[in-house]
């Protein structure tokens, strides 16, 4: 069983700026989330896939978008980067939204806006 | 709206002495709590979870709806128990996005 998987593990890009961020989910979860853990901070929800369907999204602008693929690997794409965007990246997959299962989760991607 | 509150930055104890990592939670429907804990280096993993009322590694949690909390306890601390602990809490707010709602961590350092 392979678990999350996120690419690449550090990126550092300048201030306006688009980036990619990508992650494989968990074989057969089908249910992908996206946070963003600032430094000293706990993991701030960001939004989340299900079956290629956004079904949630946490208070973050419209410049963080995503994707969910047939195969449920997942992208996080931030436009217009800002300085405050230096965070790291967490991936998380969950089988179906099933209750009480929690999330497994990636190793995450360091951004650095510079 | 979901809040999880970790009253304790940093948390330090000595081997063998009991260790309670307190959470507090806010939410208006029926709240699933977890644990989630991070090792140096390694990747955020799921500790414990409320509803399956089990004991990981010999931590164990209770969840007391009337004073909205699910503190962490372990009778005796190993010094491999030291790591970053995160409480978190999980709610389907109106629909079947169960997302998580992290508090800010509490970092636990157990001492020889």
């Amino acid at each position: 069983e392979t678990g999350v998987t996120q690419s690449p593990t550090h990126l550092i890009k300048t201030r306006g700026q688009q980036v990619t961020l990508r992650c494989s989910s968990q074989s057969g979860h089908n249910t992908v989330s996206w946070y963003q853990q600032a430094l000293g901070q706990g993991p701030q929800f960001i939004f989340q896939y299900y079956r290629e369907e956004e079904n949630g999204r946490g208070n973050f602008p419209p410049r963080f978008s995503g994707l969910q693929f047939p195969n449920y690997s997942s992208e996080l794409n931030v436009n217009a980067l800002e300085l405050d965007d230096s965070a790291l990246y967490l991936c998380a997959s969950s089988p179906d939204g099933i209750r009480g299962y929690g999330y497994t989760f990636g190793s995450g991607t360091r951004l650095t806006v510079v | 709206a979901q809040r999880v509150t970790q009253p304790e930055k940093l948390l330090s104890v000595f081997k063998g002495a009991p260790v309670e990592l307190k959470c507090n939670y806010s939410y208006s429907g029926s709240p699933e709590l977890f644990w989630y804990v991070q090792y140096s280096r390694q990747r955020l993993q799921l500790l414990l979870r409320h509803i399956s009322r089990e004991s990981i590694k010999g931590f164990t949690a209770d969840l007391n709806k009337g004073e909205t909390s699910f503190h962490l306890k372990k009778p005796f601390a190993q010094e491999e128990d030291s790591a970053m602990y995160y409480c978190a809490l999980s709610g389907n707010s109106g629909g079947s996005n169960y997302k998580l709602t992290f508090g800010k961590g509490t970092l636990l350092t157990v001492n020889p």
